[in-house]
């Protein structure tokens, strides 16, 4: 069964502070990485995708990856209250198949 | 922008009666999902449609669900007879296919059902 793990949270930083939120997947052939960002009571909207090796950044986002230590992370930089939500980390292989964490609810306090 | 549709965004039914889901993906994304949210846990798939054919629906409860995409377009998710746990939110996503390594999936705003 392949999984994904998120540290079961939540997390709360000071507004304008660096929120890093982690994520490992068990499955080594896995491809493509992203992370999506839900608002409570809302569908998954998708913020950061990565294929290889190295960090990609996007505005304040950053995306990690490490695929020896199977490992994929974001980095949020100058947080703000509006980047209070929960954070899901999901993984795919060659089946194209998305397989979710359980995600980490992120809180930024003014 | 191009969204993915659902509808529709909230229902509410009592056990043992049939349910409806409705999905029209991105325009032109040939490759369309089903996945079932319960609260506190990330989306899990139920059901993969690449055009009109079913590529995975291995997590289908299949004695009670059903779906279907007949004309490779929009597609309905069927739920008969509904129980108690299978209140969740409904969340369909489309994916451009064809694209190379870009296996990006773009989220509708989900179908919250609740079963009373």
């Amino acid at each position: 069964q392949k999984e994904v793990e998120q540290n079961s949270g939540p997390l709360s930083v000071p507004e304008g502070a660096i929120a890093s939120l982690n994520c490992t997947y068990s499955d080594r052939v896995s491809q493509s990485f992203f992370w999506y960002r839900q608002y409570s009571g809302k569908s998954p909207e998708l913020i950061m995708s990565i294929y290889s090796n190295g960090d990609k950044e996007d505005g304040r986002f950053t995306a990690q990856l490490n695929k020896a230590s199977q490992y994929v992370s974001l980095l949020i930089r100058d947080s703000q209250p509006s980047d209070s939500a929960t954070y899901l980390c999901a993984v795919s292989g060659g089946s194209e198949k998305l397989v979710f964490g359980k995600g980490m609810k992120l809180t930024v306090n003014p | 922008e191009a969204e993915v549709a659902q509808s529709p965004r909230y229902k509410i039914t009592e056990k043992s009666q049939a349910v409806a889901f409705w999905c029209d993906p991105i325009s032109g994304h040939a490759t369309l999902y089903w996945y079932r949210q319960i609260l506190g846990q990330g989306p899990e798939l139920l059901v993969q449609f690449q055009d009109e054919s079913v590529v995975d629906d291995s997590q289908l409860p299949k004695d009670r669900f059903s779906a279907e995409r007949l004309k490779g377009v929009d597609s309905t998710l069927k739920i008969q007879p509904a129980e108690l746990g299978d209140s969740a939110m409904y969340l369909c996503a489309s994916r451009h296919y064809p694209s190379g390594a870009n296996y990006e999936q773009y989220f509708g705003p989900g179908t919250r059902l609740t079963v009373t």
